[in-house]
């Protein structure tokens, strides 16, 4: 099993609409989170980071994580056609020789 | 800021054929980290350096060679291409989150 699961795509929506990217991890000791933007044919970008339970919010965008239920998501508001990519998300800590992140959930946003 | 600077950018090897992919980082991040992806799978870990002076296998380490030379550069090494180590690689460096160089295209005929 790995790591970090989300949830299995691909994901459309309109735009205007709110997208919602979901995660799960099992390690109970992973504290804080990252979300990754990969456009095709290009590197992850980092695009947030979330250290504590709760939401945090950084325009459009706002990450949630849940350690109780080990539960971690990205809603994005307002999409817009260039939020069409792959949301990869991954914990922050060790990794013990093992990649650490999500396979990624594809996102299009259709005009 | 460069960031993480990989070259080349693109290669295409004959199978059999040896190269070295070099990987800078200009943050002063102690860890550092190679990935391959094929089209269409996520990121998979092949060797990852902690700290200047150790390098620790991944998930994928056959068939690779790493290099910390100092705490900028991280190298990978193909020493016998195989059509299999046909991918995109990612060199990576990391305090908090990961911050990726654009990657090198691989292609083993």
């Amino acid at each position: 099993q790995k790591e970090v699961e989300q949830n299995s795509g691909p994901l459309s929506v309109p735009e205007g609409a709110i997208a919602s990217l979901n995660c799960t991890y099992s390690d109970r000791v992973s504290q804080s989170f990252f979300w990754y933007r990969q456009y095709s044919g290009k590197s992850p970008e980092l695009i947030m980071s979330i250290y504590s339970n709760g939401d945090k919010e950084d325009g459009r965008f706002t990450a949630q994580l849940n350690k109780a239920s080990q539960y971690v998501s990205l809603l994005i508001r307002d999409s817009q056609p260039s939020d069409s990519a792959t949301y990869l998300c991954a914990p922050w800590g060790t990794n013990a020789g093992k990649s650490t992140f999500g396979d990624g959930t594809t996102l299009t946003v259709k005009p | 800021n460069a960031g993480v600077t990989q070259t080349p950018k693109f290669q295409v090897l004959k199978t059999g054929q040896s190269m070295t992919l070099q990987c800078a980082q200009d943050m002063n991040h102690n860890s550092m980290y190679w990935y391959r992806q094929d089209p269409g799978m996520g990121l998979r870990l092949i060797y990852y350096s902690a700290s200047e002076g150790t390098t620790d296998k991944g998930e994928v380490p056959n068939g690779y060679n790493v290099s910390r030379l100092n705490k900028r550069e991280f190298s990978l090494r193909l020493e016998s291409a195989a059509p299999s180590q046909t991918s995109v690689y990612f060199c990576a460096s990391r305090e908090a989150g990961y911050t990726f160089g654009s990657g090198t295209r691989l292609t083993v005929v």
